[in-house]
């Protein structure tokens, strides 16, 4: 079975300044995969960043970074130069490489940024 | 850029009664699921489906749930008797392929159901 355990309920950040919004995962698959989406208040989640186990770089997207850590079995999500529309939802989830795995997802941390 | 759709946004239906919720999946995926969130709660998945059948399902998933894809295009989910507690989003989500490369699930907006 996997898991995924995000242990801020909520965070706030500054405009413009970085944050890292925690992710630590569980699972007895030897390959899988790790996501980050954003869900806004209008309900529909989009996806952010994809990371494999295998991926020997963390992945980047735009403003959107991965610190994967497979040792300490983290994903965490770094946002630099936060903006006000990046205040929302955002959920960790992972899958293994099996066919049709579903999602696992996280409870989400809900990011509230500051003027 | 394609995307999943989903209708309606929202549906609101007193308990006991039937609600079909669709779903048109992005034209050449193959992987087709069905999420639900309760409000202020994570994601949970419901069920997968691939060529023409369910691949998996979790508990939530019982004899009151059925899903279906009547057309080539369509990928719907049936709650035969609906109850307060089937009160949440429904994502339909879809994938090009699953194995190998964890392939992306593209998320539809979603559909509100609230059930009264």
């Amino acid at each position: 079975a996997q898991k995924i355990t995000q242990t801020q309920p909520g965070m706030f950040v500054q405009e413009k300044e970085a944050v890292t919004l925690d992710c630590t995962y569980d699972t007895s698959d030897p390959s899988y995969g790790l996501f980050w989406y954003k869900q806004p208040s209008s309900g529909e989640m989009i996806f952010l960043i994809y990371q494999g186990s295998y991926d020997q770089q963390n992945a980047t997207e735009g403003r959107y970074s991965l610190n994967f850590q497979k040792a300490r079995k983290s994903a965490n999500l770094v946002i630099s130069a936060s903006q006000l529309g990046d205040s929302a939802m955002y959920f960790c989830a992972m899958r293994g490489y099996s066919q049709n795995t579903p999602l696992v997802f996280g409870k989400g941390t809900r990011l509230s940024v500051i003027a | 850029e394609p995307e999943v759709t989903q209708t309606p946004s929202h549906q609101v239906t007193q308990m006991g009664q039937e609600v079909i919720l669709r779903c048109v999946p992005i034209s050449n995926h193959l992987y087709f699921y069905w999420y639900r969130q309760i409000l202020g709660q994570k994601v949970e998945f419901l069920v997968s489906f691939y060529n023409n059948e369910i691949s998996e399902k979790s508990e939530i998933f019982d004899d009151q749930f059925s899903v279906e894809r009547p057309d080539g295009s369509n990928f719907t989910l049936k709650i035969r008797s609906t109850k307060l507690e089937d009160s949440a989003m429904y994502f339909c989500a879809s994938s090009e392929a699953t194995s190998g490369d964890a392939y992306e699930q593209y998320f539809g907006p979603g559909t509100r159901l609230t059930v009264t």
